[in-house]
């Protein structure tokens, strides 16, 4: 069974642009969690969307949106990217509520 | 609120020492899980266990074992005889009814396994 992938892998940006980061999940889970590591604040939990639905979100700006599809592929969106963006964010998806998550390894942004 | 506390931000150790990571975690809520998280160089968090919160039974998978007590909010974690494949930042996480999915981490425990 394949595990969690995302893409790109390695992103730099500028200030000012957007970015938009994509996570295909384990087949078969509908949950999808997007969570942002720095070595600052640490993981820190962005959204979580089940079956094409928002369910939770963090405290997160505006600025950081995401959307799921119908076949549970997620992207998340970050727009007027700021330097303390750069970050490594981390998919995880989930069969079932509650029991364990299974990440991707990570899309590292760097915001110049 | 809930928060997860993990006061060792790194531990060096030497091969097959035992060693503990602890975890603290505070939560009103009665139903909660708990979890615990290996991120290796490579970066991708790879999961270890979770736990209920009905569930106080300690576990153990090999060299690792688990240690839950509701009376202490605690939830630490043993590796016994350590291996330098065990080096790594090792994160306790919490999630609580209600919320979902959402983890709330703690800021991890940098384990050094020196050969």
């Amino acid at each position: 069974k394949a595990g969690v992938t995302q893409t790109p892998r390695y992103l730099i940006k500028t200030r000012g642009q957007q970015v938009t980061l994509s996570c295909s999940p384990i087949s078969g889970h509908r949950s999808v969690s997007w969570y942002q590591q720095t070595p600052g604040q640490g993981l820190q939990f962005l959204f979580e969307y089940f079956s094409e639905t928002q369910r939770n979100k963090g405290n997160f700006p505006g600025r950081f949106s995401g959307r799921q599809f119908s076949n549970s592929r997620s992207e998340m969106n970050v727009s007027t990217l700021e330097l303390g963006d750069s970050a490594l964010y981390l998919c995880a998806s989930a069969g079932t509520t509650y029991n364990e998550q299974f990440f991707g390894p990570g899309t590292r942004l760097t915001v110049l | 609120a809930q928060k997860v506390t993990q006061a060792q931000t790194e531990i060096s150790v030497v091969e097959k020492e035992d060693v503990t990571l602890d975890c603290v975690y505070e939560t009103r809520d009665t139903t909660y899980y708990l979890f615990w998280y290996k991120q290796p160089p490579s970066g991708e968090l790879v999961f270890l266990i979770r736990r209920n919160s009905f569930d106080e039974q300690n576990e153990i998978s090999g060299r690792y074992s688990w240690n839950f007590q509701k009376s202490t909010s605690s939830f630490n974690f043993t590796i016994t005889a350590s291996q330098v494949v065990d080096s790594a930042v090792y994160f306790c996480a919490l999630s609580h009814s209600g919320g979902y999915n959402k983890l709330i981490f703690g800021a991890g425990t940098r384990l050094a396994v020196h050969p």
